[in-house]
């Protein structure tokens, strides 16, 4: 089967740094995906991971450990815009185009 | 560039009723794919549209159906709704099947009454 599993609420305070988690088992691996989505709104790429490591864009980082089928997502200097949902997806070389996402991480980010 | 856009922006059927919601991708994108999102949960794969043809399909029954335009835009067909088909559905296009980045749209809120 094909799951994902990331933590359901994080809140922090502005400024803050949050860590939001994903660990995954798939059958086969591309790479890993975060996605934010405001409520009601698009889900907005964020970062891409193929190969272990840290990757970072901004305030935000995105890191992966394919032996450890483990990936997280680290948002710095938190603002309250940051308020959202946060999905991790992964793509696997079976599926071609196909995204599996997580269940999401609602961060909810107070003054 | 507009972005990926979808149609309607929100739609109430009635059970029993079919829906065809639309697409149209970002500029430069070939590739469109369909996901269902219930509330509170991601989104779930419902199938992909590339060179006019349906190339993946996630665990959706029959009656969810579709259709690629030569211009790229896509079609989602959904028959006999049922209440459960209540959910955001969401057009995602990329240039190629591959690409590692989705652009999505606003999404379609389908209620079921």
């Amino acid at each position: 089967g094909q799951s994902l599993e990331q933590p359901s609420e994080v809140t922090a305070v502005e400024g803050a740094i949050v860590q939001i988690n994903c660990t995954y088992q798939t059958s086969g691996f591309y790479g890993l995906s975060w996605y934010q989505q405001h409520d009601g709104g698009a889900p907005t790429f964020l970062s891409y991971n193929a190969l272990d490591g840290l990757e970072e864009t901004g305030r935000f980082s995105s890191f992966l450990s394919r032996s450890d089928s483990y990936g997280y997502l680290l948002l710095q200097e938190l603002q309250m815009k940051d308020s959202a949902s946060y999905f991790c997806a992964v793509r696997a070389p079976a599926q071609g185009g196909k995204l599996i996402f997580g269940q999401g991480t609602e961060l909810s980010v107070k003054p | 560039d507009a972005g990926v856009t979808q149609s309607p922006t929100h739609l109430i059927k009635t059970r029993g009723q079919q829906v065809t919601l639309r697409c149209s991708p970002k500029s430069g994108h070939d590739t469109v794919s369909w996901y269902q999102q219930a509330l509170g949960q991601g989104p779930q794969f419902i199938f992909q549209y590339y060179e006019e043809e349906e190339r993946q399909r996630g665990n959706f029954p029959d009656r969810f159906s579709g259709h690629q335009f030569p211009n790229y835009s896509s079609e989602l067909n959904v028959n006999a709704l049922l209440l459960g088909d209540s959910a955001l559905y969401l057009c995602a296009s990329s240039a190629g099947t591959g690409n590692t980045e989705a652009f999505f749209g606003q999404g379609t809120r389908l209620t079921v009454v």
